[in-house]
């Protein structure tokens, strides 16, 4: 079972640069998240997709956009990569939008820009 | 707002150690509360998850139970093994499904 799959797994930008980050999962879950992760902050919300066809925005918004461009896949894009967006990027999803689902998660791509 | 506070780490224990990592938590309503485990290299993995006050929830030899009177979620194991060296994240879940985590505590297992 592939579960939640991130693709690239890292990447080099130079600031300015754009990109798109791409997520698949094969579970035919409704629900899927964008978050961040850096050091001694956890994890944070960047968007979210409650159900195939919507987005709302999470904790950390700015910088981002995203597409859920059907049940399986969940894309963030940088439009304009700055120093500050550096971090470790998760994909996950979760089996609907409710209390008590918890999330799979991707492996993460790890994204630094330079 | 909602919000996770775990204790500071790192971690550093001999195998065979009793483990507790504590995790208080702010929170309006009744959040359902979670361990998720991360290995070098890995995204996160759930542990377990208690949805309602005095629920325990278990795996792998972890426990944590949900005490709504001191708003916690401790997580412990009795005996410790190397292969338990990870990052834990305490996590509740607010409005629907939107998960807030911890900051994480790095633990370390010494044979």
């Amino acid at each position: 079972n592939a579960g939640v799959t991130q693709t690239p797994k890292f990447q080099v930008l130079k600031t300015g640069q754009s990109m798109t980050l791409q997520c698949a999962q094969d579970m035919n879950h409704n629900s899927m998240y964008w978050y961040r992760q850096d050091p001694g902050m956890g994890l944070r919300l960047i968007y979210y997709s409650a159900s195939e066809g919507t987005t709302d925005k999470g904790e950390v918004p700015n910088g981002y956009n995203v597409s859920r461009l059907n049940k399986r896949e969940f894309s963030l894009r940088l439009e304009s990569a700055a120093p500050s967006q550096t971090s470790v990027y998760f994909c996950a999803s979760s089996e609907a939008w409710g209390p008590g689902y918890g999330y799979t998660f991707g492996s993460g791509t790890r994204l630094t820009v330079v | 707002g909602d919000s996770v506070t775990q204790m500071e780490g790192p971690v550093t224990l001999s195998e065979e150690a009793f483990l507790t990592i504590n995790c208080t938590y702010t929170a309006t309503g009744y959040p359902s509360l979670f361990w998720y485990v991360q290995y070098p290299g890995e995204g996160l993995q759930l542990l377990l998850k208690a949805t309602k006050a005095d629920d325990k929830g278990s795996n792998k030899g972890f426990e944590a139970t949900y005490r709504k009177e001191t708003t916690s979620f401790h997580l412990e194991k009795g005996s410790v093994q190397v292969s338990d060296s990870a990052v834990y994240f305490c996590a509740l879940e607010t409005s629907g499904s939107r998960l807030t985590f911890g900051e994480g505590t790095q633990l370390t297992v010494n044979p």
